[in-house]
C-alpha cells in the first residue's frame, strides 16, 4: 500500500526556535498533501492544503507567517514552525493524496506524526 | 457546509462480540465518500474502511463493515469478533467529489475500548 513518511517522529526544542518537518510520499506521487494538527484525545484539525508547485490554502484561524508550508516536489512536503512557543506544542500529522480522473476515490495516506514540545 | 456527527464519545465491548459505532453526517452533494480511520495509541491514522456514496451495497473489509444509509445521512461501522487490538480512537469522515474540494471533514472520534 502507499506510504507516507513523516521526520521527525518527536522533537523537543526552545522557544522562539523554528522547527522543520518533512512529509514525504515514498511509491506515489502526491497532487495534493495535507497539513493536520490534533490536540490529545481531540480530532484532526486541518491547518492547510497544499497542492505541488502551488501556495497552500490555510484554514481560517491558521497563522500563514506563523505555520510555513512548502510543496515544492509531488513527493514532498515541508511544515515549519516558526519562531515557535509553548502553545505551538502538539501533535502534527500529514496526509498525501494522488488524484487520478479515472479514481475519484482515492484515500488519504497519512504519516505517522510528529510530536512536537517546545520548552 | 458539511459536517459529521460521531455521538458517541467512548463505547466497550467484549473481547468476540460486536460493536456498531454511528456516525450521521450533514451535505447537499450527492456525490461524496465516506470514511472510517483508525487511531491507536501509537497514534497512526489507519484506513479501516471506505464507502462511495453512489454504491449501495455496504463496504465490508473482513471483520469491519458499514451500514450506510444514504437518505438518512447515516453511516455506521460494524466490527465483528473483536480483538484487543481493535481499541483505539475511531474516525469517521466525510470527502466530497467538487472540484478542488478534496478535504476531509472529520467527526470528534470515538474512543473504543475491548474488554478481555
Amino acid at each position: 500500500g502507499a506510504v507516507v513518511s513523516q521526520h521527525p517522529s518527536w522533537v523537543i526544542c526552545k522557544s522562539g526556535t523554528s522547527v522543520k518537518i518533512e512529509c514525504r510520499s515514498l511509491d506515489f506521487q502526491a497532487t495534493t498533501m495535507f497539513w493536520y494538527r490534533q490536540f490529545p484525545k481531540q480530532s484532526l484539525m486541518l491547518m492547510a492544503t497544499s497542492n505541488e508547485g502551488s501556495k497552500a490554502t490555510y484554514e481560517q484561524g491558521v497563522e500563514k507567517d506563523k505555520f510555513l508550508i512548502n510543496h515544492a516536489s509531488l513527493t514532498l512536503s515541508t511544515l515549519t514552525v516558526t519562531s515557535a512557543h509553548p502553545e505551538d506544542s502538539s501533535f502534527y500529522i500529514c496526509s498525501a493524496e494522488l488524484r487520478l480522473a479515472r479514481a475519484p476515490d482515492q484515500p488519504q495516506h497519512f504519516g505517522d506524526g510528529t510530536r512536537l514540545s517546545i520548552l | 457546509a458539511q459536517t459529521v456527527t460521531q455521538s458517541q464519545p467512548e463505547m466497550s465491548v467484549q473481547e468476540a462480540e460486536t460493536v456498531t459505532l454511528s456516525c450521521t453526517y450533514d451535505t447537499s452533494e450527492s456525490d461524496y465518500y465516506l470514511f472510517w480511520y483508525k487511531q491507536p495509541p501509537s497514534r497512526q491514522m489507519i484506513l479501516v474502511i471506505r464507502q462511495e456514496a453512489y454504491k449501495q451495497q455496504n463496504a465490508t473489509e473482513n471483520r469491519f463493515s458499514v451500514n450506510f444509509q444514504k437518505a438518512a445521512k447515516s453511516f455506521s461501522l460494524k466490527i465483528s469478533d473483536s480483538q484487543l487490538g481493535d481499541a483505539a480512537m475511531y474516525f469517521c469522515a466525510y470527502r466530497g467529489n467538487a472540484g478542488n474540494n478534496r478535504k476531509l471533514i472529520w467527526g470528534l472520534g470515538t474512543s473504543l475500548a475491548v474488554n478481555p
